[in-house]
């Protein structure tokens, strides 16, 4: 079934290092790709997206690239700040249409001075 | 432009009893869906709405339902409370129900069954 897999954490980094978090995804058909971010007591938010092959998504400087090949949208960020700490989810949509969204678990990063 | 609205934002329920959770999507929005989140499942979709019609549904029991009405507005209802409805329950709205659109959370009600 469609599913998606997520690096588990916490991840603890000091501020300006260099960030990956994993992601690969099951799905049928071919669904865009997201990143989600949630700060603490907020709700969910969008950070980045593509929605085909080889597109790169970016935003405040976070960057991933939808590799169908080996079905992963791993996310990176060259210099992490400590108000980059939140929780990441990863996650796709149907496809076919339709706005059903398979989240990953979550990675709570961490970023300390 | 107001975001996405969820009330109420903390409820406490015993087991057995039911529950309604509203939810007012940005205006202009026509889509709006609902999930489920916890510690140990994590995010869960439950159901979406678009234009009062339910477009898709998750792996959920029946207790749980949701409508949509002509303005948009949405509710879900979870009959019969058990402890493990214990959640954060999310909405989300979007301008149309398509693929690859952003979607816009509220900050969720977090409900706790007793």
């Amino acid at each position: 079934g469609d599913s998606v897999t997520q690096m588990e954490g916490p991840v603890t980094l000091s501020e300006e290092a260099f960030l990956t978090i994993n992601c690969t995804y099951t799905a049928t058909g071919y669904p865009s790709l997201f990143w989600y971010v949630q700060y603490p007591g907020e709700g969910l938010q969008l950070l980045l997206k593509a929605t085909k092959a080889d597109d790169k998504g970016s935003n405040k400087g976070f960057e991933a690239t939808y590799r169908k090949e080996t079905t992963s949208f791993h996310l990176e960020k060259g210099s992490v700040q400590v108000s980059d700490s939140a929780v990441y989810f990863c996650a796709h949509d149907l496809g076919g249409g339709g706005n059903k969204l398979t989240f990953g678990t979550g990675t709570q990063l961490k970023v300390e001075l | 432009k107001a975001g996405v609205t969820q009330t109420p934002r903390y409820l406490i329920k015993t087991r057995g009893q039911q529950v309604t959770l509203s939810c007012s999507p940005i205006s202009g929005h026509r889509s709006v869906s609902w999930y489920q989140q916890t510690p140990g499942q994590g995010l869960q979709f439950l159901f979406e709405y678009f234009s009062e019609t339910q477009r898709n549904k998750g792996n959920f029991p029946g207790r749980f339902s949701g409508r949509q009405f002509s303005n948009s507005r949405s509710e879900m209802n979870v009959s019969t409370l058990e402890l493990g409805d214990s959640a954060l329950y999310l909405c989300a709205s979007n301008v149309a129900s398509g693929a690859g659109g952003e979607l816009f959370f509220g900050e969720g009600s977090r409900l706790t069954v007793l």
